[in-house]
């Protein structure tokens, strides 16, 4: 059975940072091209970041690029999404999904979220 | 970047309703549309993609058709399970969109 567990979500200060982790289980995570998907509470999903299955290549949406910065471990079966330099408007919900082996955009694989909080 | 424009925003329908939801690109993405189904407090789940074809498990009731800019996403006949949000997103150009999500609630 396929499985992503995000951790790593809390309350921060603005301008502060914190690592998201997602742990696969029960496919080639090797293989696949993974996700970050954000949603703002209340609000609608938003894409935020996209590595490919070797690590080699990474995309980001604007609003974090340069803030944060996508990576894998495959060894570990692990995504991260690093996330410096938080703002009010990075509060929300973050989905790690997989993205397939062959172009990279299946989102067929999601985990439950974790909420990352940023307040004073 | 794509804008995709969803509508209706939200509906009120009745089990055994047909209900049909519009997404429209703002460029040609030709067929590579999704649509996923989210419930509160969940993770979305993957309908349909490449606009038409269903995801596996997914039942036939659901469906999708369209290309190019204009898709749309049908419900035969409404289930007491599919209350949820629906969202259409592209996956033709990066950085990838969705559009903003259509609430389907109990008449």
């Amino acid at each position: 059975e396929v499985q992503l567990v995000e951790s790593g979500g809390g309350l921060v200060q603005p301008g502060g940072s914190l690592r998201l982790s997602c742990a696969a289980s029960g496919f080639t995570f090797s293989n696949y091209w993974m996700h970050w998907v954000r949603q703002p509470p209340g609000k609608g999903l938003v894409w935020v970041s996209r590595i490919n299955s070797d690590g080699s290549g990474t995309t980001y949406a604007d609003s974090v690029k340069g803030r944060f910065t996508i990576s894998r471990d495959n060894a570990k079966n692990t995504l991260y999404l690093q996330m410096n330099s938080l703002r009010a408007e990075d509060t929300a919900v973050y989905y790690c999904a997989s993205g397939g082996a062959a172009a990279g955009n299946d989102f067929d694989y999601w985990g439950q979220g974790t909420l990352v909080t940023v307040s004073s | 970047d794509i804008q995709m424009t969803q509508s209706p925003s939200s509906l009120s329908a009745s089990v055994g309703d047909r209900v049909t939801i519009t997404c429209q690109a703002s460029q040609d993405i030709r067929k590579y549309l999704h649509w996923f189904q989210q419930k509160p407090g969940k993770a979305p789940k993957l309908l349909i993609y490449d606009a038409s074809i269903l995801e596996r498990g997914v039942p036939s009731r659901f469906s999708g058709s369209g290309s190019g800019t204009y898709f749309t996403f049908t419900i035969s006949s409404l289930q007491p399970e599919d209350f949820a949000t629906y969202y259409c997103q592209q996956y033709d150009n990066l950085p990838l969109t969705f559009g903003g999500g259509t609430k389907v609630e109990i008449k």
